[in-house]
C-alpha cells in the first residue's frame, strides 16, 4: 500500500510568512508524528497525535507552531511569522496503534530567506 | 531524559567489507525499543533495525545485526558485505516501551562505501 506522504516536497518562503505543511499517512494509522530535522542533526520531536488529539506537543518550540488533524488522517503544521532558524526539514511518520515501528515520509524541505 | 550519542560523525567501508556504527544512550528505564534507520539523499527514513531492551539476542536482519550491550547502555550496528547502496545517514534512536511513544535519535553517522 501507499506510504506516508507529504506535500510540498518543497517549500520557500520569506521571514514573516505564513506556510502549512501537509502530511498523509499510511491509511489506518492511528498515530502520527512530526519531526524536524535541521542540517546535520538528528530529526527531533514536535508533536504526538492519536486520532485527532494532540497527545504530546511537548516538542513544538513555542507558539508559532501548530499542528492540527481534524479528522484522524490528514495532519497539517502551520508555522506563523516565519524565521530563518525555522529553516529545516520536517519530517512525518506514522504507526498503527499496536507497532511499535514508525514509518516516515520523505519530508518537506522548508527554507525561510 | 533519554539521549543518544553517536561518537561517529564519519565512517567509510570498502565495498564487500564489514563495518560497525556506534551508539550509545542514556536511560533510567529498564524496558524501551532501540532502533537504526538509514536516511539516503532522498530523505526517506527506512528502518534497518530494531531491538527491544529485554531481549538478550541481538537482533539480525540479513547483512545487519546489532550488538546490545543493556548494562553498558551500547548499541551498535553491524553492517556485513557492505554495498553500494547502503551508503547513507545511519541514525541510532531510543523510544519509551510501550506504544505510540516519540523517538530520540542522535546526530548520525554519514557512510560512505568505497567500490
Amino acid at each position: 500500500g501507499a506510504g506516508v506522504s507529504q506535500t510540498p516536497s518543497n517549500k520557500v518562503t520569506e521571514k514573516g510568512k505564513y506556510v502549512e505543511l501537509r502530511c498523509d499517512p499510511i491509511s489506518g494509522h492511528t498515530a502520527l508524528y512530526w519531526y524536524r530535522q535541521s542540517l546535520g542533526q538528528g530529526p527531533e520531536f514536535l508533536i504526538y497525535f492519536q486520532g485527532t488529539g494532540a497527545a504530546d506537543d511537548s516538542g513544538l518550540p513555542n507558539d508559532r507552531f501548530f499542528a492540527v488533524r481534524p479528522e484522524g488522517s490528514v495532519s497539517t503544521l502551520k508555522i506563523q511569522r516565519t524565521e530563518r532558524g525555522d529553516s529545516a526539514v520536517y519530517l512525518c511518520a506514522s504507526s498503527s496503534l499496536a507497532s511499535d515501528t514508525q514509518y516516515f515520509g520523505p519530508g518537506t524541505r522548508l527554507t525561510v530567506l | 531524559a533519554q539521549t543518544v550519542t553517536q561518537s561517529q560523525p564519519e565512517m567509510s567501508v570498502q565495498e564487500a567489507e564489514t563495518v560497525t556504527l556506534s551508539c550509545t544512550y542514556d536511560t533510567s528505564e529498564s524496558d524501551y525499543y532501540l532502533f537504526w534507520y538509514k536516511q539516503p539523499p532522498s530523505r526517506q527514513m527506512i528502518l534497518v533495525i530494531r531491538q527491544e531492551a529485554y531481549k538478550q539476542q541481538n537482533a539480525t536482519e540479513n547483512r545487519f545485526s546489532v550488538n546490545f550491550q543493556k548494562a553498558a547502555k551500547s548499541f551498535s550496528l553491524k553492517i556485513s558485505d557492505s554495498q553500494l547502496g547502503d551508503a547513507a545517514m545511519y541514525f541510532c534512536a531510543y523510544r519509551r516501551w510501550g506504544s505510540n511513544y516519540k523517538l530520540t535519535f542522535g546526530k548520525g553517522t554519514l557512510l560512505t562505501v568505497n567500490p
